[in-house]
């Protein structure tokens, strides 16, 4: 079975600095999609940044950007030049590239943006 | 910017009561899914649909929970008898494409409190 381990529960970063989400994930497959998604406090769930698995390049979206890690089952996120509207919880997603839309997600990481 | 829906936010159900969850996913969207997250827990798969069957489903979705689109706008989750341990934040989400290759579009999820 598929494991998605977010290691850093919560964690601060000041406004325009780097920070860095940590995802591990376990699994067997070869071949598979990993995501990062963004809740905002009392709002939806979006999708932040996708990664798929048999691409060797990571994966960037503007000021949010992937450490794809094949080997080591690594999957960490960039957030550069920190803006208070990222404060939200990240949630690292695993899924199958055969599934019919089961995303196995990550516990998340509360993330606080501080002027 | 199109948003998938959920009613209500917040429904209170005894023990064994039949309870029906109502998402209203984007319009041009083609599969649906049903997730939830029990309070401290990772937000976990239950069902995904498509072409008006269920094309995948996780061990927590037994046969207490249906899933239908009974018109061209609604998809609704029912818990037949709903139990103690079924509390927990539901969310449907909705995509356009296989999820791999579609993003999941989540709506705000409703809170269900079984008592």
């Amino acid at each position: 079975a598929q494991t998605v381990t977010q290691s850093q529960p919560e964690m601060s970063v000041q406004e325009a600095e780097t920070v860095t989400l940590s995802c591990t994930y376990d699994t067997s497959e070869s071949n598979y999609y990993l995501f990062w998604y963004k809740q905002p406090p009392s709002r939806q769930m979006i999708l932040v940044i996708r990664q798929e698995a048999y691409k060797q390049q990571n994966a960037t979206e503007n000021r949010f950007s992937v450490n794809f890690q094949k080997a080591a089952k690594s999957f960490s996120l960039k957030i550069s030049d920190s803006q208070l509207g990222d404060t939200a919880m990240y949630f690292c997603a695993f899924m199958k590239h055969e599934s019919q839309g089961n995303l196995i997600f990550g516990k998340g990481t509360k993330l606080s943006v501080k002027p | 910017e199109p948003e998938v829906t959920q009613t209500p936010s917040h429904q209170v159900t005894q023990m064994g009561q039949e309870v029906i969850l109502r998402c209203v996913p984007i319009s041009n969207h083609l599969y649906f899914y049903w997730y939830r997250q029990i309070l401290g827990q990772k937000v976990e798969f239950l069902v995904s649909f498509y072409n008006n069957e269920i094309s995948e489903k996780s061990e927590i979705f037994d046969d207490q929970f249906s899933v239908e689109r009974p018109d061209g706008s609604n998809f609704t989750l029912k818990i037949r008898s709903t139990k103690l341990e079924d509390s927990a934040m539901y969310f449907c989400a909705s995509s356009e494409g296989l999820a791999g290759v579609g993003e999941q579009y989540f709506g705000p999820g409703t809170r269900l409190t079984v008592t």
